[in-house]
C-alpha cells in the first residue's frame, strides 16, 4: 500500500475549521484514501473514505485533490472532543490481502 | 458505524500466565479480523489477521505460538497471549472488517504484566 505524508500536529481553535492535509503522490489507481483518528487510551474511531471525488458525512469531509496525491479532512467546526490523532491511509478496498497500516499520523489539538 | 466490542478493556496479569482477550463485532458479520498491539506513544502495529474458520497470518516477527488467535465464528475472534511477560505489555486493538470492506475498530485492551 502506498506511504502517506502528515504534519506531525497542529492546532485548531474551537468552532474553527481544521484542515488536515495528507500527501500520499505514490498512489495507485485502485487505492483508496481513509481517515481514522484516535483519541487518547481508546481505539481508532473510522471517518471517512473515499476514491477520486470529494465525499461528506456527518463527521467530516474529505478533498481529493485530481491526481490524487493528496487530499484534506476538513472538520467543519471543531470541537475539544475533536482533539485526537489522525491518521490518512492508502489502501487497496475488497481485497483479502489488503491491510490498513498506521503512520505516525497528525496530532490535532483543539484549544479554547 | 458499526460497532466492535473488547473485552477485557483493562487486565492485570502474573508474569507466566496466560491471557484472553475476545473481540466481537456486535451488529454484523466479519470474516475478517485484525489484531493490533500499540506501545505508549507510538502508532498501532498489525499483529495478525484473522479469517473465520482459518489459521490467522501472522506479521513479521509477531510469534504465533505465543499469540493464539482463534477466529471460530463471524463475530468472534479471541486473542491469546501465553506465558505472559512484563514487555508483552501493551495496549491491544482488535478491528473488523464489514462487508463493504470498512474496517471498525475496538474500544482497545490494556495489558499489564507484573
Amino acid at each position: 500500500d502506498a506511504k502517506t505524508t502528515q504534519p506531525p500536529s497542529m492546532d485548531c481553535a474551537e468552532g474553527r475549521a481544521a484542515n488536515l492535509p495528507c500527501n500520499h503522490s505514490t498512489i495507485s489507481g485502485n487505492e483508496y484514501v481513509y481517515w481514522y483518528r484516535q483519541i487518547h487510551s481508546q481505539g481508532p474511531q473510522y471517518i471517512i473514505h473515499g476514491l477520486k471525488n470529494n465525499e461528506t458525512n456527518e463527521m467530516a469531509s474529505l478533498i481529493i485533490t485530481e491526481d490524487r496525491k493528496s487530499s484534506t479532512l476538513i472538520l467543519p467546526h471543531a470541537t475539544l472532543r475533536d482533539t485526537a490523532v489522525y491518521y490518512c491511509i492508502v489502501r487497496v478496498k475488497d481485497g483479502t490481502a489488503s491491510k490498513l497500516t498506521f503512520g505516525t499520523g497528525t496530532r490535532l489539538q483543539v484549544t479554547l | 458505524g458499526a460497532v466492535v466490542s473488547q473485552h477485557p478493556s483493562r487486565v492485570i496479569c502474573k508474569s507466566g500466565t496466560s491471557v484472553k482477550i475476545e473481540c466481537r463485532s456486535l451488529d454484523f458479520q466479519a470474516t475478517t479480523m485484525f489484531w493490533y498491539r500499540q506501545f505508549p506513544k507510538q502508532s498501532l502495529m498489525l499483529m495478525a489477521t484473522s479469517n473465520e474458520g482459518s489459521k490467522a497470518t501472522y506479521e513479521q516477527g509477531v510469534e504465533k505460538d505465543k499469540f493464539l488467535i482463534n477466529h471460530a465464528s463471524l463475530t468472534l475472534s479471541t486473542l491469546t497471549v501465553t506465558s505472559a511477560h512484563p514487555e508483552d505489555s501493551s495496549f491491544y486493538i482488535c478491528s473488523a472488517r464489514d462487508r463493504l470492506d470498512t474496517q471498525y475498530f475496538g474500544p482497545g485492551t490494556r495489558l499489564t504484566v507484573l
